[in-house]
């Protein structure tokens, strides 16, 4: 069964430094990932996703994320993490191996930027 | 283009009484939406899966007579919550996944899957 784990409930930075959040996913195929972000009271948005055709996904906002399958990760980055980047961020797998089908989500993220 | 809306945003019903969920994809067509619950600090959870002309197919553990799913047109999916209790208390969003419309000739948002805003449930 595909699954994600976020490590770090809640993560911290300072405004203009490296935002680094975690993923590692379980799969027995190869995968789908996904990461959303979720502002408060408000459905998800796409960030980026992971379909195979790089390793290195450059999603909006100025975030990438890594596939790595020696790791089984796919942690989220940003260089420079501004205010507005404050929010509930979600590492998610696709469940049937298609690009679009049913999704597991980890755990979440909070991010909170400090000035 | 890809914009997915749910209505209402939020509902505060009595227990008891059952609570419609409208999730809509706005400038495509969407043959299956997905629908999630997700309790206050937690993830989403995926309750059914609806599909274009028949019947939705629940996940393990998801009341289907609690939880009614409609999904009569290409572009909109309904959420029944029937005699909603305080413990059905949640955030439901609604994914969609775009298969044809304007939206699917865009690079990049063919075959990706798309959340509504959420519909906030409180049950007194």
């Amino acid at each position: 069964a595909q699954s994600v784990t976020q490590l770090g409930s809640h993560v911290s930075v300072s405004e203009g430094a490296l935002v680094l959040l975690r993923c590692n996913y379980s799969s027995s195929v190869p995968p789908y990932l996904f990461w959303y972000v979720q502002y408060p009271n408000q459905g998800l948005q796409l960030l980026l996703k992971y379909t195979s055709a790089a390793t290195l996904v450059k999603g909006i906002n100025g975030f990438e994320a890594e596939f790595k399958k020696s790791e089984t990760s796919f942690h989220l980055t940003k260089p420079s993490a501004h205010m507005s980047d404050a929010a509930e961020y979600f590492c998610a797998v696709s469940v049937d191996g298609t690009s679009y089908g049913k999704l597991t989500f980890g755990q979440g993220t909070i991010l909170t930027v400090h000035p | 283009g890809a914009v997915v809306s749910q209505h209402p945003s939020w509902v505060i019903c009595k227990s008891g009484t059952s609570v419609k969920i409208e999730c809509r994809s706005l400038d495509f067509q969407a043959t299956t939406m997905f629908w999630y619950r997700q309790f206050p600090k937690q993830s989403l959870m995926l309750m059914a899966t609806s599909n274009e002309g028949s019947k939705a197919t629940y996940e393990q553990g998801v009341e289907k007579d609690k939880f009614l799913i409609n999904h009569a047109s290409l572009t909109l999916s309904t959420l029944t919550v029937t005699s909603a209790h305080p413990e059905d208390s949640s955030f439901y969003i609604c994914s969609a996944r775009v298969t044809s419309g304007r939206a699917s000739t865009i690079a990049g948002f063919a075959d990706t899957q798309y959340f509504g805003p959420g519909t906030r449930l409180t049950v007194l």
